[in-house]
């Protein structure tokens, strides 16, 4: 079966670190993906881990441990445009099956 | 670049009338196509993929089809829409040599 969980809410403040985590059950899985979604857009990618391990990129790091099927989105130096929902989606048979997204408010 | 189009971005449909959604792809030949739902509240739902011209897969049962009469053009249509069809409706397209999918700006349906 395909399975995505996330927490649907969290709060921030300007200028700290978070963290979203994320569990998944997906059949053939091959990866995890990120991607951010403003309210009204369409999401836009931010990474894929295919492998285990962090992978950084600026102020965004993903990790990926396969055997835990357990993924997470590390923000830092939090920036107020940074207010978004991130989807954790797991790839797997060629397919993408999207959680419903962590919703990230970032107060001043 | 490899750009997606939508539209319309914005529709408005009462009850039981036709749909027709469509989405075209520029910049790169025979792409993956998908189109996917986002309802209130509801993470994307994957309803059709398509890998060429006249190849449709359908993930879910529902009263949409999608077409795809040309290899850069994929369309999301309905004979009778229902209120539960209302939603934002993504077209997302795959990179070349890569499993990542990108999106279009999409189009915001509401049924009433």
């Amino acid at each position: 079966g395909q399975n995505i969980d996330q927490p649907t809410e969290m709060t921030a403040t300007e200028g700290a670190i978070v963290q979203i985590n994320c569990t998944y059950q997906t059949s053939g899985f091959n990866g995890l993906f990120w991607y951010q979604q403003h309210a009204g857009e369409a999401p836009t990618f931010l990474s894929y881990n295919v492998l285990d391990g962090l992978e950084e990129k600026g102020r965004f790091s993903s990790f990926l441990s396969r055997s835990k099927g357990y993924s997470y989105l590390l923000l830092k130096e939090l920036q107020m445009k940074d207010s978004a929902s991130y989807l954790c989606a797991g790839f797997g048979n060629e397919k993408l099956t999207f959680g419903t997204g962590t919703r990230l408010t970032i107060i001043p | 670049s490899q750009t997606i189009h939508q539209w319309p971005a914005t529709l408005v449909q009462p009850v039981g009338s036709p749909l027709s959604l469509e989405c075209t792809v520029e910049g790169t030949s025979n792409p993956n196509l998908y189109w996917y739902r986002q309802a209130a509240g509801r993470g994307l739902q994957l309803l059709f993929y398509s890998v060429g011209i006249g190849q449709i897969s359908s993930e879910v049962p529902q009263n949409l089809s999608a077409s795809r009469p040309q290899d850069r053009q994929f369309i999301l249509s309905s004979k009778k829409l229902l209120l539960s069809d209302s939603g934002f409706y993504l077209c997302a397209r795959r990179g070349e040599g890569t499993d990542t999918q990108y999106f279009g700006p999409g189009t915001r349906l509401t049924v009433l």
